[in-house]
């Protein structure tokens, strides 16, 4: 059965450090790994998906990586800014059909 | 349309009743999901639909839970003889094919239960 994990559960720093968020989960056998960013009382938003077959992602200051083998992901955050507070969800699939998910980061530029 | 529609998006209905929740995924996607979320928490896995049907409900919490997808395209949630446990957000998901392809999610329809 697949298990997601984020570490840390929260997360408070000021703005414009770098920072990096961890997604590891028990069932290395994934298609991809996707991460999601959700505001608070909204759904969910696609920052980045991953396919088994590759590394790394990247979209403007994000970076995603993927080691399937050790069941790890990470998602970099450069230059932090307030607008990046949200919480962070990683996602895997599990078995034929699921998305299972992890419980997030809540994350929070200090201005 | 352009992205996942979910509706309504505020729901309020007294416990006993019922309630339909609607889902209009991405036109053209086969792949259809839907997840519950409660405050502080990943959002959890109920149904998945390829195409019309219902390839895995093993997530629905029981049998007051019900879900359909007629058409291949909109589904509704249905929940019969609503509970204040049931208060979540329900959350709505399409991908062009299951797993392997980007999944995208509405904004959800928050339902309370009173």
């Amino acid at each position: 059965k697949q298990e997601v994990t984020q570490i840390p559960a929260a997360l408070s720093v000021p703005e414009g450090e770098n920072l990096v968020l961890n997604c590891s989960f028990t069932d290395s056998a994934i298609y991809n790994l996707q991460w999601f960013r959700q505001d608070p009382g909204k759904g969910l938003t696609s920052l980045l998906l991953i396919q088994s077959s590759q590394r790394e992602q990247t979209s403007g200051r994000l970076n995603a990586s993927l080691d399937k083998s050790s069941g790890r992901s990470t998602l970099y955050i450069a230059a932090s800014q307030p607008g990046d507070s949200a919480t962070y969800l990683c996602a895997v699939p599990s078995g034929d059909d699921k998305i299972i998910f992890g419980k997030g980061t809540r994350l929070h530029i200090l201005p | 349309g352009a992205g996942v529609s979910q509706t309504p998006s505020n729901k309020v209905t007294e416990k006993g009743k019922y309630v339909e929740l609607r889902c209009d995924p991405i036109s053209g996607h086969t792949a259809l999901y839907w997840y519950r979320q409660s405050l502080g928490q990943g959002p959890e896995f109920l149904i998945y639909f390829q195409g019309t049907g219902a390839a895995d409900d093993s997530g629905l919490p029981n049998d007051r839970f019900f879900a359909v997808r007629p058409e291949g395209s909109v589904s509704t949630l249905k929940i019969q003889r609503t509970e204040r446990g049931d208060s979540a957000v329900y959350l709505c998901a399409s991908s062009l094919y299951p797993l392997n392809t980007e999944a995208f999610f509405g904004q959800g329809t928050r339902l309370t239960v009173v």
